[in-house]
């Protein structure tokens, strides 16, 4: 069975700066997938970002990285430059290989301040 | 048109009343799924379809009934429902190549409130 840790129900970060979103997960398969998305009010889940189990290098889409930290089982998201419109709840979320139906996290809802 | 359409948007329905809600996604995507989203509880798979096919049934309630008429198409048919089962359900799709992972994309959602 997998198994996704978001121990961050809240994180509060001000508008420019860097914020790093904790992921935790557990699984016994060789290969999978991991995922963040985002879903502010509207109830939308969009996708951010994906880090595969075997891949090399840390994923990163625009102000989006993923820091996948193989050993530890973790994944966490950074955001960089944070802006107003990242408001929003933040889901991290993994696959196994061959399907992309998702075991998600509880999320972490973030503030952006001015 | 958007990815992934879910109507309705909010729906507010009897226990003893019939409905059902309609997913419809314009990128061309082989696999279709259902998920719940209730309060302070993760997301929770429902249903998957993957051509047209059901693939996998997460122990849901058969007050839930999915139907998956085409690969464009998915519904979800309520009948007879409780309290605890008000939530967002959340329609995705994605595209399934052969042994690789690919991410899903959502709709924005249906609001059901059962009282």
């Amino acid at each position: 069975a997998q198994k996704i840790t978001q121990t961050q129900p809240g994180m509060f970060v001000q508008e420019k700066e860097a914020v790093t979103l904790d992921c935790t997960y557990d699984t016994s398969d060789p290969s999978y997938g991991l995922f963040w998305y985002k879903q502010p009010s509207s109830g939308e889940m969009i996708f951010l970002i994906y880090q595969g189990s075997y891949d090399q290098q840390n994923a990163t889409e625009g102000r989006y990285s993923l820091n996948f930290q193989k050993a530890r089982k973790s994944a966490n998201l950074v955001i960089s430059a944070s802006q107003l419109g990242d408001s929003a709840m933040y889901f991290c979320a993994m696959s196994r290989s061959g399907y992309s139906t998702l075991t998600f996290g509880k999320g972490t809802m973030l503030l952006v301040s001015p | 048109e958007t990815g992934v359409t879910q109507t309705p948007r909010h729906l507010v329905m009897g226990m003893t009343n019939k409905k059902s809600l309609k997913c419809e996604q314009h990128l061309g995507h082989n696999a279709m799924y259902w998920y719940k989203q209730s309060a302070k509880k993760p997301l929770e798979l429902m249903f998957v379809y993957s051509l047209e096919e059901r693939v996998e049934n997460n122990s849901v309630p058969s007050r839930f009934s999915p139907e998956c008429p085409n690969s464009s198409h998915l519904f979800l048919h309520l009948h007879t429902l409780q309290p605890e089962d008000s939530a967002l359900y959340l329609c995705a799709s994605s595209q399934e190549p052969r042994g690789r992972v690919t991410e899903a994309f959502f709709g924005q959602g249906t609001r059901l409130t059962v009282v």
